[in-house]
């Protein structure tokens, strides 16, 4: 079955400490995205990527890095440097647009992250 | 800079009623596109409908409509027939064109939607 895997399902980490959220999938799809949803409140986007070894900041990357060795995977890096981390994150991703398509968002589970 | 406005925080609809879900967007863009998602209390997301900003009829999915009025930048989703598993948030979503071959998307802060039976 084709899909969008995260791991892990929920993550705990001390103050300070760097952490690491898997996204993984097998849709052959190029885009890949990393949302932030804090509760009662909409996606916020994180950082994108479009093509192995590129990607972009979205609206909120500070204290966040990503890397994008392989297509089928888009690793998301919290750093001691975010400084309220506690949130739920999304990954996603998607084929590409062409007129008269539609590339609706393919999304991981999530990973509720708390740091205690 | 892009945004998307949702401005009904909470909405109630009796069982079997249709509802309206709002959503403005502001774009400098003359292609894009818009898109709604369930995102039930488990988490999940679920695609719901998708309106190309060049298609000229409005988008439909089984008890879901899209009411696209380009004009005015707003693209309001409709839900006829409410079932008790339709009380879910809603988002509404564009897909805009950062350069060539590259594309993002971001979303509105939602509108929780409660069916009452």
């Amino acid at each position: 079955d084709g899909g969008i895997t995260q791991s892990p399902k929920y993550l705990f980490r001390k103050e300070g400490q760097n952490v690491t959220l898997s996204c993984e999938q097998n849709l052959n799809h190029d885009a890949m995205y990393w949302y932030r949803q804090d509760p009662g409140q909409g996606l916020r986007l994180i950082y994108y990527s479009q093509i192995v070894n590129d990607f972009q900041k979205g609206d909120i990357a500070e204290g966040y890095s990503v890397s994008r060795e392989k297509k089928e995977s888009f690793p998301l890096t919290v750093t001691s440097a975010q400084k309220n981390p506690t949130a739920f994150y999304l990954c996603a991703s998607k084929g590409a647009w062409y007129e008269g398509s539609y590339d609706e968002q393919f999304f991981g589970p999530g990973t509720r992250l708390t740091v205690l | 800079a892009q945004k998307i406005t949702q401005t009904q925080p909470g909405m109630f609809v009796q069982e079997k009623e249709a509802v309206t879900l709002d959503c403005t967007y502001d774009t400098s863009d003359q292609s894009y596109g818009l898109f709604w998602y369930k995102q039930p209390s488990s988490g999940e997301m679920i695609f719901l409908i998708y309106q190309g900003s060049y298609d000229e009829q409005n988008a439909t999915e089984g008890r879901y409509s899209l009411n696209f009025q380009k004009a005015r930048k707003s693209a309001n989703l409709v839900i006829s027939a409410s079932q008790l598993g339709d009380s879910a948030m809603y988002f509404c979503a564009m897909r805009e064109v950062v350069r060539t071959s590259y594309d993002k998307v971001i979303f509105g802060p939602g509108t929780s939607l409660s069916v009452i039976p």
